[in-house]
């Protein structure tokens, strides 16, 4: 058990559009979701935390409003770019926490590459 | 915030070695997680420490919690080409609730 889809796995857009980015937990649900964002040979740089039914909580230095993320149930969190720029060109990956049990354990999706033109 | 080291940064074995990295914190933790990450994939879970001085197995790797839980330990004996890949720790922060912290990983590379 716990796995985590991305969708879509890679795209492709111009500059200025929006893209959607999906992170379902498949066999469980998940109370929390996070967003990361990774740059070649880098570690992994927490974006967002997501909580099922309330605001997401951002990391500083991460625009908001350009990162929009959506928690509609316990198992589909939605990250959006929105007026993507090509410096938002980055592989993003989701993880959820199954929650409960004072554990830790994050599981995370594939990841989804972004490449704005 | 917190800062994970991970030692090596990068190691070059041939097919067959064990492979011994650790994972050191300015801090104390209460959990450690060790994580692979394959190019163009997700980090995936590979052991989890709860407690001081814990040594946990999957399969040919051994993970520990350090006993002075300021760091952690990662072995893959008889390694093997399909260990390629990074490895990243992980560890809760402090008053974060459940967000990790992630070493600056090490990277693996089996020469056949």
């Amino acid at each position: 058990g716990a796995v985590v889809s991305q969708h879509p796995s890679w795209v492709i857009c111009k500059s200025g559009t929006s893209v959607k980015i999906e992170c379902r937990s498949l066999d469980f649900q998940a109370t929390t979701m996070f967003w990361y964002r990774q740059f070649p040979k880098q570690s992994l740089m927490l974006m967002a935390t997501s909580n099922e039914g309330s605001k997401a909580t951002y990391e500083q230095g991460v625009e908001k409003d350009k990162f929009l993320i959506n928690h509609a149930s316990l198992t589909l969190s939605t990250l959006t770019v929105t007026s993507a720029h090509p410096e938002d060109s980055s592989f993003y990956i989701c993880s959820a926490h199954r929650g409960g049990g004072g554990t830790y354990e994050q599981y995370f999706g594939p990841g989804t590459r972004l490449t704005v033109t | 915030g917190q800062q994970l080291n991970q030692s090596p940064q990068s190691m070059f074995i041939q097919e067959g070695e064990d492979v011994s990295m650790n994972c050191t914190s300015s801090s104390i933790f209460n959990t450690w997680l060790w994580y692979k990450q394959e190019p163009g994939e997700g980090p995936v879970l590979l052991i989890a420490l709860y407690k001081a001085g814990e040594l946990t197995s999957n399969g040919r790797l051994t993970a520990q919690f350090g006993i002075t839980r300021k760091d952690s330990f990662l072995n893959i004996s008889a390694s093997i080409p399909s260990d390629v890949g990074i490895y990243f720790c992980a560890g809760p922060e402090p008053g974060g609730g459940n967000k990790l912290t992630f070493g600056t990983g090490t990277q693996l590379k089996v020469e056949l």
